[in-house]
């Protein structure tokens, strides 16, 4: 079935370290895809997407881009900060076969920058 | 600008008791979930509404029920907790399309003893 795969956690970085979280995706369709983050205490918020192959969604510094012939989204920052600190959860979209929407999220990965 | 409020944020309860958790949005978004967040297993959907009066299961709905008898509002109940549903419970929201966002409520914490 559809799924998504992102790195196993937890990452632990010092201040303005390079960062990647890779997320790989199966999907039968064409999805869109998603980067969700949730900070200590609190719900999950949009961070980044991309709808299409070779979309780069970006926001905040982070950046990830729709490989559709690795199926790959994986999340990059140049430089991290304390306040990165947080679970990121790569996500896609797909239209069912009832023809609803269903957003299907990997495992998380928990970020932890040191200052 | 409350967006997804749900209540309770915390909750314990015995095995064999039922309750609701409630959740409500004010921005008019035909599509609500309901997620279950546990370590090591990211999100799974119980549930889900594409409009008021319709609904369906997700990946997890055994113990669940839901209903959607307003745009607003998409309680969850649990009939008669078990251990096993304890858990982080998160309600979203968006409009129909899969290009859209989803909004989230803060979440509510349930422990079954």
């Amino acid at each position: 079935g559809d799924s998504v795969t992102q790195m196993e956690g937890p990452v632990t970085l010092s201040e303005e370290a390079f960062l990647t979280i890779n997320c790989t995706y199966t999907a039968t369709g064409y999805p869109s895809l998603f980067w969700y983050v949730q900070y200590p205490g609190e719900g999950l918020q949009l961070l980044l997407k991309a709808t299409k192959a070779d979309d780069k969604g970006s926001n905040k510094g982070f950046e990830a881009t729709y490989r559709k012939e690795t199926t790959s989204f994986h999340l990059e920052k140049g430089s991290v900060q304390v306040s990165d600190s947080a679970v990121y959860f790569c996500a896609l979209t797909l239209t069912s076969q009832g023809g609803s929407e269903k957003l299907v999220f990997g495992k998380g990965t928990k970020l932890t920058v040191n200052p | 600008n409350a967006g997804v409020t749900q209540t309770p944020k915390f909750q314990v309860l015995k095995t064999g008791q039922s309750m609701t958790l409630q959740c409500a949005q004010d921005m008019n978004h035909e599509y609500m979930s309901w997620y279950r967040q546990d370590p090591g297993m990211g999100l799974r959907l119980i549930h889900y509404s594409v409009g008021a009066g319709i609904t369906d299961q997700g990946e997890v709905p055994n113990g669940y029920n839901v209903s959607r008898s307003t745009t607003e509002d998409f309680p969850l109940r649990l009939l008669s907790a078990a251990p096993s549903q304890t858990s982080v419970y998160f309600c979203a929201s968006s409009y129909m399309g899969m290009n859209t966002e989803a909004f989230f409520g803060q979440g509510t914490r349930l422990t079954v003893v």
